[in-house]
């Protein structure tokens, strides 16, 4: 069973238009990520936690909100989706004593047209 | 500046072996990781190092040399399905939730 479960797996939105991807995590880890990956850039962070309630700034933010309503739950927010961020995007999670093992989901790909 | 640096490619024969490269320059260090990625799938964690030597864990073994910042992944008894990319990630001392990752090695096993 997957321990982190991202929603929705495919998504095609226009330019100016809203997204919100979608991640679960059922391996009670307090950390958690949002990842893009793009040919030539490799893994990139956007956002992460490391609790209910908290946000920190990853090295690419520029037009991503996020927010992390539960140990569980974590959101990421376009509100005015870009080409440029079209992407394939990963949420993962680790453990607070073990945090170079990232478990990663298996992938939100994303197309703003 | 800071960064990880791996080969882009790199290709093998079946039942011999691989070793894929890693070099970094970071402010400090406080762990070095490496993760299996297959073609339209997720990162999997296949090793973490610290310390410096060879630590073997079976078909997969890693090397550290922490004062040269170079590490590689060696894989044994190579399968076809091994071929993947091969990410390297380094965690910087002071800021622990965040990895400086390589942009991978993309591994083609023939057979």
């Amino acid at each position: 069973e997957a321990a982190v479960t991202q929603s929705p797996r495919n998504k095609v939105t226009v330019t100016g238009g809203n997204v919100t991807l979608s991640c679960r995590q059922t391996n009670s880890h307090n950390y958690m990520y949002w990842y893009r990956q793009d040919t030539g850039h490799g893994l990139r962070l956007i956002h992460y936690s490391y609790g209910a309630g908290n946000l920190q700034i990853g090295d690419v933010p520029d037009g991503y909100k996020a927010t992390r309503t539960t140990q569980e739950d974590f959101f990421l927010l376009l509100e005015l989706a870009s080409p440029s961020q079209t992407s394939l995007y990963f949420c993962a999670s680790s453990d607070e004593l073990i945090q170079n093992t990232l478990y990663f989901g298996a992938g939100t790909r994303l197309s703003v047209l | 500046g800071q960064g990880v640096e791996q080969p882009d490619n790199l290709m093998s024969v079946e039942g011999t072996f691989a070793r894929v490269n890693c070099t970094y320059s970071t402010s400090g260090f406080n762990g070095l990781s490496w993760y299996q990625q297959r073609e339209g799938h997720a990162p999997v964690f296949l090793s973490y190092v610290v310390l410096d030597g060879l630590k073997d864990s079976g078909h997969f073994s890693t090397f550290l040399s922490r004062s040269n910042g170079y590490s590689y992944l060696l894989l044994t008894e190579l399968q076809i399905k091994d071929s993947a990319s091969y990410l390297c990630a380094v965690r910087m001392v002071g800021d622990n939730s965040k990895l400086i990752w390589g942009l991978g090695t993309s591994l083609v096993v023939n057979p």
